[in-house]
């Protein structure tokens, strides 16, 4: 079975500070996705960015980077030069071989001015 | 946008009734998935359907079924609801295939509440 661990509930950072986002996984699949998604207090839940099991480079999209080390089976979220609009939830989620989807419980990032 | 709809956007039903909630997948997106956020049990997967067949299943009640079309909209639909049912539904959908990632893009949900 796959397991998402998310471990902080809350994280505070301030504007234009950038903050790591903890997830750790588990998994007896050898190819899987990491994928870690936005939910603002509106509600949408917006993707951010992927990994592969596979991939070699860490992946970045703007100023969102994910920070994969495999041997530890973890996948942070680093986000640079923080935002006000950033303030949301945030989750963290895989799929394997089995094509069922799992999620972590979030964390809850507030951007202060 | 990310281009899935969900309908409707909120709901208000009574306990024992019967809804159903709709998803239109993104333009070429073969993949649907529903989920439920509530929370006390945070985003639980319930269904994964591929191309109109059920690919996988996860916590989803004997009350819920859904169904994928051959247009590949499809529907959710949950009957003799209970309090506890009240929650956010969320359809996504991706393309696999075609991106290798199985990227699942979010509609902007149905928020279903039982009276």
């Amino acid at each position: 079975a796959q397991k998402i661990t998310q471990t902080q509930p809350g994280m505070f950072v301030q504007e234009k500070e950038a903050v790591t986002l903890d997830c750790t996984y588990d998994t007896s699949d050898q190819s899987y996705g990491l994928f870690w998604y936005k939910q603002p207090s509106s509600g949408e839940m917006i993707f951010l960015i992927y990994q592969g099991s596979y991939d070699e480079q860490n992946a970045t999209e703007g100023r969102y980077s994910l920070n994969f080390q495999k041997a530890r089976k973890s996948a942070n979220l680093v986000i640079s030069a923080s935002q006000l609009g950033d303030s949301a939830m945030y989750f963290c989620a895989m799929i394997g071989g089995s094509y069922i989807p799992t999620f972590g419980r979030g964390t809850s990032l507030i951007v202060h001015p | 946008d990310s281009g899935v709809t969900q309908t409707p956007k909120h709901l208000i039903t009574a306990t024992g009734q019967r809804v159903t909630l709709r998803c239109s997948p993104r333009s070429g997106d073969l993949s649907v998935y529903w989920y439920q956020q509530s929370l006390d049990q945070g985003l639980q997967f319930l269904i994964h359907y591929y191309n109109g067949e059920e690919r996988a299943k996860g916590n989803i009640l004997e009350r819920f079924s859904a169904q994928q079309f051959p247009d590949l909209h499809s529907e959710l639909n949950l009957s003799s609801l209970e309090l506890g049912d009240s929650a956010l539904y969320f359809c996504a959908s991706s393309d696999p295939y075609s991106l290798g990632t199985d990227t699942q893009y979010f509609g902007p949900g149905t928020r279903l509440t039982v009276l």
